[in-house]
């Protein structure tokens, strides 16, 4: 089973709304990324974890707020967004946080700020 | 700095005929690549990855990709398009930090 599951599908906020975004993924992997991805683009990485501690962040600002509770699941913490954040919002895992390893991607949250 | 070039942002092919999608990657160390599928309204789905083991790596759905070092290539072919083909497709390259580095990828159209 190579499935990594997020929540909720679609989104729609205010630009003074709270929200979270949830992947779950239950293979065992120990590195957990989010991802944005915008309408025929690739995907720009925004956070890593690894062994449920932030590796990377890809100066992303700081209305964005990830955290990663346990090795299954990674939040995604959304506060005073922009329309210009509006896109669609991949979250993957992988074995470990090393080049050899295949990142499992989840089917993604669409997001529209208004 | 490691980096991927997808040339062609969109490729048309008719049903049945050879899918050939480039991939040309720069690397200062041996690169572990892959190649991705997005479906409309989808995340992305690994379709295969080259990790030295062998050039010629077969992937999901009949395609295949060779890793050619001397033309630092990873092309992805498939013998004979199917309309369940047309998609976007993604090669990838993983850093040290295990960042996968995407180019911008390749639209593919199947026609009837």
């Amino acid at each position: 089973d190579t499935e990594v599951t997020q929540t909720p599908k679609h989104l729609v906020m205010g630009m003074t709304n709270k929200k979270s975004l949830k992947c779950e993924q239950h293979m065992g992997h120990r590195a957990m990324y989010w991802y944005k991805q915008k309408a025929k683009k690739p995907p720009e990485l925004m956070f890593v974890y690894s062994y449920e501690k932030l590796s990377i962040n890809e100066s992303v600002p700081s209305r964005f707020s990830p955290e990663c509770p346990n090795s299954s699941l990674l939040n995604l913490h959304l506060h005073a967004l922009q329309p210009e954040d509006s896109a669609l919002y991949l979250c993957a895992s992988s074995r470990q946080r090393s080049r050899q390893e295949t990142q499992y991607f989840g089917p993604g949250t669409r997001l529209l700020v208004l | 700095a490691q980096s991927v070039t997808q040339l062609g942002s969109h490729v048309s092919v008719s049903e049945g005929a050879l899918v050939l999608l480039r991939c040309n990657y720069s690397s200062s160390v041996p690169p572990y690549l892959f190649w991705y599928v997005q479906y409309p309204n989808q995340g992305l789905q690994l379709l295969l990855k080259y990790t030295s083991a062998a050039t010629l790596v077969k992937g999901i759905n009949g395609f295949e990709a060779e890793f050619k070092k001397s033309e630092t290539s990873f092309h992805l072919t498939k013998p004979s398009a199917h309309m369940s083909d047309a998609a976007e497709y993604f090669c990838a390259v993983n850093n040290q930090g295990g960042k996968l580095i995407f180019g911008q990828g390749t639209e593919l159209s199947v026609k009837p």
